[in-house]
């Protein structure tokens, strides 16, 4: 059974702080996606990294995927309050059988004040 | 290019009765995986269909069951309902459902059973 562990599970920052949530498994994935999810929402895909050593930007954020493709972090810099929500991660199995299912993390709930 | 649609958003059932949730794909993708997610246990995979088949399936009782239709278009069932069904149910699509895929996941249907 694969298992992803996310930590940490909460974060409370101040506005304009930088924060890192990490994701770490034994497993490896053939890739990983990030995932932020509002209260009473479906999680939206924010980035998927597939290559071992990957990193990927999108404005704040930054998305790096482990050598080995077993970890993964997402780095925020200068956090904002609308960047308040739970991120997960999840992975897709290398195995190439385990059809349309992702492993996920138990996510980080993310609080930013203002 | 519309997203994933779901049907209900809410429901309410009590303890004994079957529900039945509906889930519409991205157009074009013919994956579909279907999640269940609660504060305790996070996102759990429930089972992926493909083409009309079930390919994977979840450690979830059989009381849990779904189907795909010749559009790609989803429902599962949840018979005898118990207490500990109330949850969020997503529903996710991909194009292909294997190797480095993306899914994309619907608003969820809020499942309370009384």
């Amino acid at each position: 059974t694969q298992l992803l562990e996310q930590s940490p599970q909460f974060l409370s920052i101040q506005e304009g702080e930088n924060l890192t949530v990490y994701c770490n498994s034994s497993s490896v994935f053939s890739s990983l996606q990030w995932y932020r999810q509002e209260p009473g929402e479906g999680p939206v895909l924010l980035v998927t990294v597939v290559t071992g050593g990957e990193v990927k930007k999108l404005k704040r954020l930054t998305f790096q995927f482990g050598d080995a493709r077993k970890d993964s972090s997402l780095h925020i810099t200068a956090a904002q309050t609308g960047d308040t929500g739970l991120y997960l991660c999840a992975g897709a199995d290398a195995g190439g059988t385990s059809y349309g299912k992702l492993t996920f993390g138990q996510g980080t709930i993310l609080t930013v004040h203002p | 290019k519309a997203g994933v649609t779901q049907t209900p958003r809410y429901l309410i059932k009590t303890r004994g009765q079957q529900v039945t949730l509906s889930c519409s794909p991205i157009s074009g993708h013919r994956s579909v995986s279907w999640y269940q997610q609660t504060p305790g246990q996070g996102l759990q995979f429930l089972f992926e269909y493909f083409s009309e088949t079930q390919r994977n399936k979840g450690n979830f009782p059989g009381r849990f069951s779904g189907r795909q239709f010749s559009n790609s278009r989803s429902e599962m069932n949840v018979s005898t309902l118990e207490l500990g069904d109330s949850a969020l149910y997503l529903c996710a699509s991909s194009l292909v459902g294997t190797g480095g895929y993306e899914q994309f996941f619907g608003p969820g249907t809020r499942l309370t059973v009384l």
